[in-house]
């Protein structure tokens, strides 16, 4: 089945533990992105990576790290989680995302609280 | 402003009714645009991509209109099954633009 994986799908910590979320997806595809959403704020893009070890800012990136060593893998890195950070996160892909759309795959979502 | 606005709503509407809702972006340059569907605390998923010349899927209609920079989605006939978020998506043209998301229409039919 083709998908979009993330783990852990909830997760509670406290500040200044350092925490990684796996985003994994299976369909072989160039395109990955991590977006934040919080209420009344929408989904805003963390960081996103057009290919194997390509990666870049998306709006709001302070307090995150990335690396995409791998076409499938994508892990978001909090290096020292804050309250802030406390939010609902998605990963996304797809086959490309130059000249045209091709439709963003998200994960399920991994719920965030740092305490 | 916002480069994406939506009416975070909610819209309570009964079965059966007919519900739009608008959206509208601040880059003329923009080029894409699409209606993607969020069930509460699930992730997104494409609803429909809008096309220039506006487009139908069974109950679903979208519309362009470029002269004052918004797209809209009809939901004709609507179904306890419609309820969810519905967020709009505008993607620039050529090359890496960035993908931009509304916050979403809240959407609630009810029986």
């Amino acid at each position: 089945e083709a998908q979009v994986t993330q783990n852990p799908r909830y997760l509670i910590t406290v500040t200044g533990k350092k925490l990684t979320v796996t985003c994994s997806q299976n369909m072989n595809h160039e395109y990955m992105s991590w977006y934040r959403q919080d209420p009344g704020l929408g989904l805003r893009q963390i960081y996103y990576s057009m290919n194997v070890e390509v990666t870049d800012k998306g709006d709001v990136p302070e307090g995150y790290k990335v690396s995409r060593k791998e076409k499938r893998n994508f892990p978001l890195i909090l290096e020292s989680p804050s309250p802030n950070q406390t939010s609902l996160y998605f990963c996304a892909s797809s086959l490309s995302i130059v000249n045209g759309y091709n439709e963003q795959f998200f994960g399920p979502g991994t719920r965030l609280t740092v305490l | 402003r916002k480069e994406v606005e939506q009416d975070p709503g909610p819209f309570n509407v009964p079965e059966g009714a007919t519900v739009a809702f608008n959206c509208t972006y601040s880059n003329s340059a923009s080029q894409s645009f699409f209606w993607y569907r969020q069930d509460c605390r699930k992730e997104p998923k494409l609803l429909m991509s809008v096309y220039s010349s506006g487009n139908e899927d069974g109950r679903f209609t979208a519309q362009l209109n470029r002269a004052s920079q918004y797209i809209s989605l009809l939901i004709r006939d609507s179904k306890l099954s419609d309820s969810a978020t519905y967020l709009c998506v505008v993607k620039n043209s050529g090359g890496y633009q960035k993908v931009t998301f509304g916050i979403g229409t809240k959407l609630q039919v009810i029986p």
